[in-house]
């Protein structure tokens, strides 16, 4: 079955970086792109960043100012997401999520996610 | 940025009995709308795409409707599984973008 296991539990200091993995297993890996989404405590979901797997080209949020960048190995069928400069207000639990067509239409939408990997900035 | 906002906050249902979520979007997104439960500490499910297509797997107790910035979800017949939380993202513009979600608690 199609399955995105995230990396581990992380806790960083305020300035720091994270990055977080998203292994991808049960199709394959190139034939569809890949979300990263956030979720703060006592907060909305928020879209981070998209990855076009095949090229790696993205589109990214405004809200991140360049601090998010997001890769991929296909050899690894694994999606990476690096934030830096952490702050306190990045503490979230950080999610991956595999984007399909919504046929019959030309768009997509976000159908498995992973079990997401909490990020915790703290001095 | 296309705002999505859901009503209300919290439903209080009791099993057995219809529950009905609400979702707007600020603008148009069409029918590029999904609908999302989420448990607590669990990843979210997706329940419907395209505004009304239930997603593999999911009972036909779900139901979503609507288009253009009015939406809505409905849950005919409440099981114990079904309290959660759930919300809206438009996916028809970028950024994407979600509601802030609606929890449906034991009435």
């Amino acid at each position: 079955q199609v399955q995105l296991v995230q990396s581990g539990a992380e806790v960083k200091k305020p300035g720091a970086s994270v990055k977080v993995s998203c292994k991808a297993s049960g199709y394959t890996f190139t034939d569809f792109p890949m979300h990263w989404v956030r979720q703060a405590p006592g907060q909305r979901l928020e879209w981070m960043g998209w990855l076009n797997v095949v090229d790696a080209k993205t589109k990214y949020s405004q809200n991140f100012q360049g601090r998010v960048t997001i890769t991929r190995d296909t050899s690894a069928t694994t999606a990476y997401m690096e934030l830096s400069s952490l702050r306190s207000e990045d503490t979230a639990v950080y999610y991956c999520a595999r984007e399909v067509p919504a046929a019959p239409t030309y768009f997509y939408y976000m159908d498995v996610w992973g079990k997401g990997t909490t990020v915790t900035v703290s001095s | 940025e296309i705002v999505m906002t859901q009503s209300p906050a919290t439903l209080s249902v009791s099993p057995g009995e219809r529950a009905t979520l609400s979702c707007r979007a600020s603008q148009t997104v069409y029918s590029n709308l999904a609908w999302y439960q989420q448990k607590p500490g669990q990843a979210p499910r997706v329940l419907i795409y395209g505004a009304s297509t239930r997603a593999t797997g999911i009972p036909a107790r779900f139901s979503g409707s609507g288009s253009g910035t009015e939406f809505t979800l409905t849950i005919t017949s409440l099981q114990s599984e079904d309290f959660a939380v759930y919300f809206c993202q438009q996916y028809n513009s970028w950024p994407r973008t979600f509601g802030q979600g609606t929890k449906v608690e034991i009435k």
